[in-house]
């Protein structure tokens, strides 16, 4: 049962380009929603992470955006970078289930020079 | 380097076989998850531990099993493999109840091949 859903599965963007992945999740007792990078060979990292009384959180190039009424968050990387290439998922976190995460399915993400 | 080690890195073996992965959690994590990850299903829950009790159960097999010892480190237990079993099994871990900010560090998978 797939409650976060991720589109799209792959994304290929142009250096410097914006590149945007979506979320859209069902249950609304989730209480956080993280976003993690995953490079081949490695197991995913955290990347950002936003709270769903906020609207939008910003480092650095990666900002996600939140939109609680929609039940959809995104993920937009600004001067998308060749090193940037690597699969993303959202993810979000039941506090009640003891911190269970649940992820999207993934994205692949090529930048290409 | 995460802190999280997990072992083997990679299994071959046959269907109707077991096998045993192992995780180490960083130092001081109290909690421990295992995910299954496979092309067409991505990251999957199985189940997660916290200071050696089962804390959240996702979609694990009956013919799987896990257990965190007092050591910490966590072993998930795989029997009567099957084909579709073939996939990167992760953990993650954490140092309370996941991560009231959603952070896991994960480990770099064990990969398993059932033929």
């Amino acid at each position: 049962q797939q409650q976060v859903k991720q589109s799209p599965q792959s994304l290929i963007v142009q250096k410097g380009g914006i590149s945007i992945i979506n979320c859209a999740y069902e249950n609304t007792a989730f209480d956080y929603f993280p976003w993690y990078q995953q490079f081949p060979g490695k197991g995913p990292a955290l990347l950002i992470a936003i709270r769903p009384d906020v609207s939008e959180k910003k480092e650095g190039r990666f900002t996600i955006s939140f939109n609680k009424s929609a039940k959809q968050f995104s993920l937009h990387i600004m001067d998308s970078q060749p090193g940037d290439s690597a699969t993303y998922f959202c993810a979000a976190v039941y506090y009640n289930q003891g911190g269970k995460l649940i992820f999207g399915q993934g994205t692949e993400l090529s930048v290409k020079p | 380097d995460s802190g999280v080690t997990q072992t083997p890195k990679h299994l071959i073996t046959a269907t109707g076989q077991r096998v045993t992965l192992r995780c180490s959690p960083r130092s001081g994590d109290l909690s421990v998850y295992w995910y299954q990850q496979s092309l067409d299903q991505g990251l999957q829950f199985l189940i997660q531990y916290y200071n050696g009790e089962e804390r959240a159960k996702g979609n694990i097999l009956e013919r799987f099993s896990a257990q965190q010892f007092p050591d910490l480190h966590s072993e998930l237990n795989l029997s009567s493999l099957e084909l579709g079993d073939s996939a990167l099994y992760f953990c993650a871990s954490s140092v309370a109840l996941a991560g009231l900010t959603g952070e896991l560090f994960f480990g770099e998978g064990s990969r398993l091949t059932v033929l």
